[in-house]
């Protein structure tokens, strides 16, 4: 059975710096993986969606990078800003399954 | 296009009743997912449509939960009787390509 799981739950950085969020997956035989952004009482917005034969992608300063063979996934947040406060989910996609993690709440200090 | 419209936001009722939610995906989107979210459990897909079709519902709880998707405009996710343990947000979703989905805003049920 797929888990995921995204540590720390909880993240507090000052503003500017870069940082790195961590996702890890049980199951290798993925089709894709996402990240979503979530603020408060909000849905969800996909940030990055990596195939499974992809190694990262970009947009602006996010950068999503995927490691198949050792379950894990990573996001990137280059000079970080107020506005990146959110919490950060990623999903693995595999058989019409969708298995999302339980999130990295970030929050940047201004 | 507005996005993915949910009704209520917010729903307070008590044990026992019956709830429906209501979902209005994109238009032109072909899948539509029910999505539940609780801290405990995180995020749960529930059951997804492709062209009004349920196509996996194995996430769904129990009997008490039914979805139906009559036209591609409308999808409604029902529980009855409701019970506290229900309390949760729910979320729909709809895409083009199943899997890079837009969401609602939600809608937050409390059971008392």
């Amino acid at each position: 059975k797929q888990e995921v799981t995204q540590i720390p739950a909880a993240l507090s950085v000052p503003e500017g710096e870069n940082l790195v969020l961590n996702c890890s997956f049980t199951d290798s035989a993925i089709y894709n993986l996402q990240w979503f952004r979530q603020d408060p009482g909000k849905g969800l917005t996909s940030l990055l969606l990596i195939q499974s034969s992809q190694r990262e992608q970009t947009s602006g300063r996010l950068n999503a990078s995927l490691d198949k063979s050792s379950g894990r996934s990573t996001l990137y947040i280059a000079a970080s800003q107020p506005g990146d406060s959110a919490t950060y989910l990623c999903a693995v996609n595999r058989d019409d399954k969708i298995i999302f993690g339980k999130g990295t709440r970030l929050h940047i200090l201004p | 296009d507005a996005g993915v419209i949910q009704s209520p936001r917010h729903e307070v009722t008590e044990m026992g009743q019956e709830v429906t939610l209501r979902c209005k995906p994109i238009s032109g989107h072909d899948y539509l997912f029910w999505y539940r979210q609780t801290m405990m459990r995180g995020l749960e897909l529930l059951i997804y449509f492709n062209n009004n079709v349920p196509i996996d519902d194995s996430g769904m709880p129990e009997d008490r939960f039914s979805a139906k998707m009559p036209n591609a405009s409308f999808s409604t996710l029902k529980i009855q009787p409701s019970e506290p343990r229900d309390s949760a947000v729910y979320f729909c979703a709809s895409s083009f390509v199943q899997f890079e989905q837009y969401f609602g805003p939600g809608t937050r049920l409390t059971v008392t």
